[in-house]
């Protein structure tokens, strides 16, 4: 069946160093989503991409689409302590209208 | 910004009883409401699509007689855990697509059945 997979699980890295989560689909997306969650929370809307080759910047954040929209990345530079959580992507079901989610990146920064 | 309103946040009940979790859309109307679980450290596993005067869907492997949908109105899903076993606890959050891009969520409901 369709999947999103993610990696790394896991990254730790020090205050100031960068990070990079990559995102890749069993099938072509419409569209990829990007969230957050911090420890104890519920996952808060990033950004959304959906252009083939499409690259968006939120501050230290890029998000990039891959050309064949199978593909994601999203990359930190100089990362903070505020940086701190999970952050997944998430495409469309191709069935329906509902998300499905990678496995997360938990992110954590040591200062 | 749309609001997805979600409680309790946290639930203790005893194994073989019902709970059941709100989600409201505070300022939309949400057809559809997306019900996920979310296991420690885990991702999110979409259980069901509620939507506004109907049946709801159910992915593959969820019980739809354990875990009751119903969307009455435009502002309400509702899921109820009917009686709740141990492996029942985990974390239920709710969603929604908004007319902005991506989706909000509820804050979620800690469930722990003991």
């Amino acid at each position: 069946g369709q999947q999103v997979m993610q990696i790394p699980q896991y990254q730790h890295v020090q205050e100031g160093e960068d990070f990079t989560t990559y995102c890749n689909s069993s099938t072509t997306l419409s569209n990829i989503q990007w969230y957050k969650q911090r420890p104890g929370g519920h996952p808060v809307f990033l950004i959304q991409l959906v252009k083939s080759g499409e690259v968006k910047k939120q501050k230290r954040l890029t998000f990039q689409f891959g050309e064949a929209k199978k593909n994601s990345s999203l990359h930190i530079t100089a990362t903070q302590t505020t940086d701190v959580g999970t952050y997944f992507c998430a495409g469309p079901y191709q069935a329906g209208t509902a998300l499905i989610f990678g496995k997360g990146t938990t992110l954590s920064v040591s200062s | 910004g749309a609001v997805v309103s979600q409680h309790p946040s946290r639930v203790i009940c005893k194994s073989g009883t019902s709970v059941k979790i709100e989600c409201r859309s505070l300022d939309f109307q949400a057809t559809t409401m997306f019900w996920y679980r979310q296991f420690p450290k885990k991702s999110l596993m979409l259980m069901a699509t509620s939507n506004e005067g109907s049946k709801a869907t159910y992915e593959q492997g969820v019980e739809k007689d354990k875990f009751l949908i119903n969307h009455a109105s435009l502002t309400l899903s509702t899921l109820t855990v009917t009686s709740a076993h141990p492996e029942d606890s985990s974390f239920y959050i709710c969603s929604a697509k908004t007319q902005d891009l991506g989706y909000t969520f509820g804050s979620g409901t800690r469930l722990t059945v003991v």
